[in-house]
């Protein structure tokens, strides 16, 4: 089966870098994914990783070490609207259905 | 970026009612959809996986007579919450597999429904 932890919250000033830790338990691996989710929304797709290594998006990034069962989100030059939930899964079957974290809540202040 | 859409985006019924809630991949073919509920401060819970075609996988706790699901094309599933009750309000959200190059699941916008 699959365990996820990730914090439960996380709190940064406007401008800062905020890094978002995963980690994963897991009998088999197809990838990782992560999702934000702003309170009242659907998620909305950030990243998915299959092959160590980061990848760069934009402000954001993602990490992942399968071998260590880790991953990071982060998220650079943090702006207000940033404050949302994030969520990293993993799929569980063939049919690609995730299991969840339990979201970290990041919080920018001001 | 992959769309997925949803509709209606919000919906209000009597209790005792039917609602149909449609799930629609714009852009690309999904051979896999899935539903989730999300009841505020809470996380998104599984609630079945829809395959094109066949019938759909529920979850442990899911009642299959109370929430049809329908997954009649590669673009289109759909979740019917049958005899609705106050107990159904909920935030429901699909989401679609995409395997056209990286293997992805884009999330629909979600519908909120509240029963009276």
């Amino acid at each position: 089966g699959q365990n996820i932890d990730q914090p439960t919250e996380m709190t940064a000033t406007e401008g800062a870098i905020v890094q978002i830790n995963c980690t994963y338990q897991t009998s088999g691996f197809n990838g990782l994914f992560w999702y934000q989710q702003h309170a009242g929304e659907a998620p909305t797709f950030l990243s998915y990783n299959v092959l160590d290594g980061l990848e760069e998006k934009g402000r954001f990034s993602s990490f992942l070490s399968r071998s260590k069962g880790y991953s990071y989100l982060l998220l650079k030059e943090l702006q207000m609207k940033d404050s949302a939930s994030y969520l990293c899964a993993v799929p569980t079957d063939s049919w690609g259905k995730l299991q969840f974290g339990a979201g970290t809540q990041v919080v920018v202040t001001p | 970026g992959a769309v997925v859409s949803q509709h209606p985006s919000w919906v209000i019924c009597k209790s005792g009612t039917s609602v149909k809630i449609e799930c629609r991949s714009l852009d690309f073919q999904a051979t896999t959809m899935f539903w989730y509920r999300q009841f505020p401060k809470q996380s998104l819970m599984l609630m079945a996986t829809s395959n094109e075609g066949s019938k759909a996988t529920y979850e442990q706790g899911v009642e299959k007579d109370k929430f049809l699901i329908n997954h009649a094309s590669l673009t289109l599933s759909t979740l019917t919450v049958t005899s609705a009750h106050p107990e159904d309000s909920s935030f429901y959200i699909c989401s679609a597999r995409t395997t056209s190059g990286a293997d992805t699941q884009y999330f629909g916008p979600g519908t909120r429904l509240t029963v009276l």
